[in-house]
């Protein structure tokens, strides 16, 4: 199974665009690469994902590198609403199992 | 539009006595489920995840176990609760994220064993 690094916790100033990496050096052909976040005592909510592409949504865009192996969560317009931690998970082929790791905790400086 | 349900919300339960936490899914059929443990300050840990009736797989080997009696039910139990149970449960669904499907996440039971 694909493993995922991220930095344990980041800092960005609000107004400015949060930029969160993801190692995932093991991934394979067919893996997607999911983002979410946990805001403090709530489930996590689902941001983006994507397989080869760079994707863009309402809430964020990933990009991912040509070589697969990294990507990079980009909140454009951080707001104090955006501190929780990212987590960075990858899907394991051949099975359902989902797991997650200790995510990037984002603080988002008034 | 799918939704999950989680209850309840919150727990409290005497060490020893037995836990029943119960997750439905509306608007969608067979989904895979999924639950989760979080202990206080630390990341989600898999429990046990679903992809079918009765079909159940662990990952976690411990006084804590899961059924699927409905397509869209998804039950945790316990026997006999543990100090170490406490921690904020989760369930979740997914159509299939091998397929590019997202989980989707209830809003959790926070449980405190004392």
């Amino acid at each position: 199974d694909a493993k995922t690094t991220q930095p344990p916790s980041m800092d960005c100033a609000e107004g400015r665009a949060a930029n969160l990496p993801c190692n995932h050096s093991t991934i394979s052909g067919n893996e997607y690469v999911y983002w979410y976040r946990q805001i403090h005592s709530q489930g996590p909510q689902y941001i983006i994902h994507g397989l080869k592409n760079n994707e863009t949504n309402e809430m964020a865009s990933l990009i991912i590198t040509e070589d697969r192996k990294s990507s990079t969560l980009i909140l454009p317009h951080a707001t104090l609403r955006d501190t929780a931690v990212y987590y960075c998970i990858v899907t394991p082929f051949g099975n359902e199992k989902l797991t997650f790791g200790t995510g990037t905790r984002l603080t988002i400086i008034p | 539009s799918q939704t999950i349900h989680q209850w309840p919300a919150t727990l409290v339960q005497p060490v020893g006595s037995p836990l029943s936490l119960e997750c439905t899914v509306e608007g969608t059929s067979n989904p895979n489920l999924y639950w989760y443990r979080q202990a206080a300050g630390r990341g989600l840990q898999l429990l046990f995840y679903s992809v079918g009736i009765g079909q159940i797989s662990s990952e976690v080997p411990q006084n804590l176990s899961a059924s699927r009696p409905q397509d869209r039910q998804f039950i945790l139990s316990s026997k006999k609760l543990l100090l170490s149970d406490s921690g904020f449960y989760l369930c979740a669904w997914s159509v299939s994220p091998l397929s590019g499907s997202p989980l989707h996440f209830g809003n959790g039971t926070r449980l405190t064993v004392t």
